[in-house]
């Protein structure tokens, strides 16, 4: 079975500028979660999708957003780009919602940088 | 919201000596789960163990839930063990999960 996927695996961008990154899961997971990754705030949830709803979301700012798809694929949309979110952004997936939720794997991650 | 807590944050050892990683928790957890990070950056699952002992090969972990502790036991590392393993637990609250992960402890094993 095919991992989970992530799309573009390294992305330089300017400030201001908006980005969308891309998350296939694995077959058959319905629940895809995002989190970032830095230096100095370690591992972050950002937020976590379910049959196209968003069902959880962490502390960051509006300029985070995402969505999800009907076959599962998520993206998620970062707008008005900023030093501090140079970052390496990784997504998970789950069976979903239950026993199975924190059982999750996750895809190599985009590394953004952001200059 | 909980507090998690690994320990040693960095470990360095010689090929073929064993190790013990420590993750505490401050409340109670649904779920706990062991990830190790290669230098590319790829999470890789290691153990769901919400308690009890778990073995895979040269690796074990045990989670005592009631003591809010988890231990992930290296033995006979070799060089590709190297990078941070992390710990993550999951809190169930009003319907919704969040899975909080410790800081890590950067393991290098040198030859």
């Amino acid at each position: 079975k095919a991992g989970v996927t992530q799309t573009p695996r390294y992305l330089i961008k300017t400030r201001g500028q908006q980005v969308t990154l891309s998350c296939s899961p694995i077959s058959g997971h319905r629940s895809v979660s995002w989190y970032q990754q830095t230096p100095g705030q370690g591992l972050q949830f950002l937020f976590e999708y379910f049959s196209e709803t968003q069902r959880n979301k962490g502390n960051f700012p509006g300029r985070f957003s995402g969505r999800q798809f009907s076959n599962s694929r998520s993206e998620m949309n970062v707008s008005t780009l900023e030093l501090g979110d140079s970052a390496l952004y990784l997504c998970a997936s789950s069976l979903g919602p239950g026993q199975d939720w924190a059982e999750q794997y996750f895809g190599p991650g985009t590394r953004l940088t952001v200059t | 919201g909980i507090q998690v807590e690994q320990s040693p944050p960095d470990l360095i050892l010689q090929e073929g000596a064993n190790s013990t990683l420590r993750c505490n928790f401050s409340d109670s957890v649904n779920n706990l789960q062991w990830f190790h990070q290669n230098p590319w950056g790829q999470l890789i699952n290691l153990f769901y163990i919400p308690s009890g002992t778990k073995q895979n090969g040269r690796l074990s972990a045990t989670t005592v839930a009631t003591e809010r502790y988890s231990l992930l036991y290296i033995s006979s590392s070799q060089t590709t063990d190297s990078g941070v393993y992390f710990c993550a637990v999951e809190r169930r609250n009003s319907g919704y999960s969040t899975l909080t992960f410790g800081k890590g402890t950067m393991l290098l094993v040198s030859p």
